[in-house]
């Protein structure tokens, strides 16, 4: 069984480009959550995909959106990039019927 | 809305002593509760859950009972080892349309040998 994977681990920009991160979930699962954790505070939930469609927001500004596919993987783009806008962005996986959510790896973004 | 407080950090403690980590939760509905650990450089890994008051979580040793009547669910060890170094995160989610997670802050755990 494949977990959550999330391309890249790390990625630089700087302020005003905009950015796109990726995840695949984990097998069987058809739900993506994503979440922003800022340095030492815990993850906050910024949206989530069932079936293509976003399924509940948090509390983020328009300039982050999201995708899912067909196949279940997910992207998460953010533009217009803000220095506050570096943190770890995690992926979560979870069946539609479980609320068990398994974490991919992150990916670290730091704007410049 | 929902929200979860944990305990100030860091926390150290030495190899084989106790551990308490607190948790306490605000909720509409009827939360799960889930406590994940974090190692240096890595994602979130979910260490145990309860999905119903009086029900006990454990998992490699730690354990957490859901208290309604409390609104708590602290994170408890016997003899914490130095590979339990990590930050740890309380988190609740309610089943439904929209499972989001809502997490504590984390606190930071430090065994020495």
């Amino acid at each position: 069984e494949t977990g959550v994977t999330q391309s890249p681990t790390h990625l630089i920009k700087t302020r005003g480009q905009q950015v796109t991160l990726r995840c695949s979930s984990q097998s069987g699962h058809n739900t993506v959550s994503w979440y922003q954790q800022a340095l030492g505070q815990g993850p906050q939930f910024i949206f989530q995909y069932y079936r293509e469609e976003e399924n509940g927001r948090g509390n983020f500004p328009p300039r982050f959106s999201g995708l899912q596919f067909p196949n279940y993987s997910s992207e998460l783009n953010v533009n217009a990039l803000e220095l506050d806008d570096s943190a770890l962005y995690l992926c979560a996986s979870s069946s539609r019927s479980g609320n068990e959510q398994f974490f991919g790896p992150g990916t670290r973004l730091t704007v410049l | 809305g929902n929200s979860v407080t944990q305990m100030e950090g860091p926390v150290t403690l030495s190899e084989e002593a106790f551990l308490t980590i607190n948790c306490t939760y605000t909720a509409t509905g009827y939360p799960s509760l889930f406590w994940y650990v974090q190692y240096p450089g890595e994602g979130l890994q979910l260490l145990l859950k309860a999905t119903k008051a009086d029900d006990k979580g454990s998992n490699k040793g730690f354990e957490a009972t859901y208290r309604k009547e409390t609104t708590s669910f602290h994170l408890e060890k016997g003899s914490v080892q130095v590979s339990d170094s990590a930050v740890y995160f309380c988190a609740l989610g309610v089943t439904g349309a929209n499972s989001k997670l809502t997490f504590g802050k984390g606190i930071t755990l430090s065994v020495r040998p």
